[in-house]
């Protein structure tokens, strides 16, 4: 059983275009975020929920909106493509025990190309 | 603003050796430190961590090192081994919930 799943693992579209991943953890943690590696292989925090709460929104644009209809799921909306959305996006989890970090669990990624 | 740097992008070791792999950070904040292996068309899986507090944390084959002052952490892997050819990522936390990452190391173990 896979801790991390996210789908679709590949993605190709065109600009402008309207997309969706999924993402979804099986290890009953509460907090989850998408990740988005760049071509300069930087792994960058965009967002972060919480049970279902919104807790970090770094600066991304408008045209990405998470969306988690529970603890166990965060979907990633993207309108309006642009070129420089192509990048690999990661899903990943974790559980705070007692105000302690946590490690994060990742998902397999899913690598969009916008063309 | 890049908070978390891995200077080395690359790293070739013989099997048996030592890999030494290197992190340097700015934010005098970060107080938690991990390091994830990532092989290629997968996410990252955690490897080991350090809190502030240590300077040393050690799982097998596997230590890490923290100098606060220095702002600079190691992770060493002895002996290597082929399997551990992947790209190493460094991450630092100055609060729950929020990792910042380094652009990674690729390490390759030569049999």
């Amino acid at each position: 059983d896979t801790a991390v799943s996210q789908t679709p693992k590949y993605l190709v579209t065109q600009m402008g275009n309207d997309k969706s991943i999924k993402c979804e953890q099986n290890l009953g943690h509460d907090t989850m975020y998408w990740y988005k590696q760049d071509s300069k292989k930087f792994l960058k925090i965009m967002f972060s929920y919480n049970n279902k709460e919104l807790i970090i929104n770094e600066t991304v644009p408008n045209r990405f909106s998470p969306k988690s209809p529970d603890k166990a799921h965060l979907n990633l909306h993207i309108d309006s493509l642009e070129l420089g959305d192509s990048a690999v996006y990661f899903c990943a989890s974790s559980q705070e025990i007692g105000g302690a970090y946590e490690k994060l669990f990742f998902g397999s990624g899913t690598q969009l190309s916008v063309l | 603003d890049q908070q978390v740097k891995q200077n080395s992008p690359s790293l070739s070791v013989q099997e048996g050796r030592i890999s030494i792999l290197n992190c340097d950070y700015t934010n005098s904040m970060f107080d938690y430190f991990l390091w994830y292996k990532k092989y290629p068309a997968e996410g990252p899986t955690f490897l080991i961590s350090i809190s502030s507090i240590k300077d040393k944390n050690e799982d097998g084959r596997f230590t890490v090192f923290l100098n606060k002052s220095a702002k600079h952490l190691s992770l060493h892997i002895v002996p290597s081994q082929p399997g551990d050819s992947a790209v190493y990522f460094c991450a630092a936390s100055a609060y729950a919930g929020k990792s910042t990452f380094g652009d990674g190391t690729t390490l390759t173990v030569k049999p």
